[in-house]
Formats: C-alpha cells, sequence, structure tokens
C-alpha cells in the first residue's frame, strides 16, 4: 500500500518565485516524517524532518515544511528559489509501529528557469 | 569521516552473472538499508538490517541477498542478474537512538544488466 503520495512529478517554477511541492500520507497511527533533496548524480540529503512538536519546521537552503494531522500532509515550501534549487525532492515518513521502516514518495523533480 | 560509501559506482553485468555491492559507514550506527530507485518509482527498500548479524526483508527483497557480518559493513548480493534488477542503489544508515531517526546516504551504484 503507497504511504507516501506526492502529488506533483515535475514542478518548473521561475527564478525567485515561491514554491510549494505537496506530500500527503496515509497512516493509522503516529508518524515522523522527512523530506530529502537529490541532486544529479548524487545520493540523498535531508532538508528537514518533524519528529514532534512544532508543526513548522524550517531546514536547510530557506525550506520549512508544515505538518498538518487532520490532512495528513507534509508540504515543503520556499519563498524564493535559486537555480542551485532544481533537484529532485522526495517526501519520507517512518511510521511509529514499523520499527526502522522508511517509506519514500516517488519524488518531485524541481526545475528552476533563469 | 566519510560517512557512507558504496563500492562500485558502476557496473554492468550480463544476465546470470552474479555480483556484490558493498556499503560501509564509519558513524557507527546500528541500522543498514539497501534502496533501489528506479525512474518514477521513488526508493523502494530491498533489505535492511537493525544490528550486526541480523538482516530482514524489505519491500522488494526478491532477486537479492544481504549479508551484516560486521557493524560498519552491509553487503547487497546479486546471485543471478537480469534486466529487472537495472536501477540505481542506495545504502543508507540510521543511528538507534530516539530523537534522530534520518537516514544518511551513500553516492549510489549504478547498476546496468544487459
Amino acid at each position: 500500500a503507497q504511504s507516501v503520495t506526492q502529488l506533483d512529478s515535475q514542478v518548473p517554477v521561475f527564478e525567485e518565485a515561491p514554491v510549494e511541492l505537496r506530500c500527503n500520507y496515509s497512516s493509522s497511527v503516529s508518524v515522523y516524517l522527512f523530506w530529502y533533496v537529490q541532486y544529479p548524480n548524487q545520493g540523498l540529503q535531508l532538508l528537514l524532518k518533524y519528529l514532534s512538536g512544532s508543526t513548522l519546521v524550517k531546514g536547510i537552503n530557506g525550506f520549512e515544511a508544515e505538518f498538518n494531522k487532520s490532512q495528513t500532509s507534509f508540504h515543503l515550501r520556499k519563498p524564493s528559489v535559486h537555480i542551485s534549487d532544481t533537484a529532485e525532492y522526495f517526501c519520507a515518513v517512518r511510521r511509529s509501529n514499523t520499527g526502522n521502516q522508511f517509506y519514500f514518495g516517488t519524488g518531485t523533480s524541481l526545475t528552476v528557469i533563469p | 569521516n566519510a560517512g557512507v560509501t558504496q563500492t562500485p559506482k558502476f557496473r554492468v553485468l550480463k544476465t546470470g552473472q552474479s555480483m556484490t555491492l558493498l556499503c560501509a559507514q564509519d558513524m557507527n550506527h546500528e541500522y543498514m538499508y539497501w534502496y533501489r530507485q528506479d525512474p518514477g518509482m521513488g526508493l523502494r527498500l530491498i533489505h535492511y538490517s537493525v544490528g550486526e548479524g541480523t538482516t530482514a526483508k524489505g519491500e522488494v527483497p526478491d532477486g537479492y541477498n544481504v549479508s551484516r557480518l560486521k557493524k560498519q559493513n552491509f553487503l547487497l548480493g546479486l546471485e543471478s542478474a537480469a534486466p529487472s534488477q537495472t536501477s540505481v542503489y542506495f545504502c543508507a544508515s540510521s543511528p538507534a537512538e530516539t530523537g534522530t531517526y534520518e537516514q544518511y546516504f551513500g553516492p549510489g551504484t549504478r547498476l546496468t544488466v544487459t
């Protein structure tokens, strides 16, 4: 069963414009949520994570995400993108009842247009 | 610290050949994972390990075997490669302590089976 859904496979956006990458998850238990970024021909790097507490989390490179339990969402946002933000972005979930397994979305390819 | 390293970076196999991918981490992490990444499918968990001498199946384990003889190494084996195993393989590790949970990824191994 798909645990994580990234609705947009590709998102083109102009430089300095805001962007939102959407992530929804399915779970009946508490979750830990993550966003990772993958630059071309590289491994994944952690952007930010939600474990508990404040629902707005800030990460590296000016990204932030908001955990919305009622909508089971964890959308990633940035108010002004740069060319260097062009990359693949993955949302991931670790459910509290599945031990150490992580479930990844299919990814969103962000292309920043000059 | 080197973090998570993977050997080799690239490999081309013929159908039916075997090979072993090596993952090594120098962060003393308990947990280690093998994923495969295919276009449009995100990352899918093949096998994982929660400690030295233990392994468990993930979402897509068929055709693969793993071993964790040493805490710092996690080996992924293909006994008889098939074209469907053409993919990019990522290894990851994570600490066991609560409050962290994030995974650290290697740079990937690009495998082509002809």
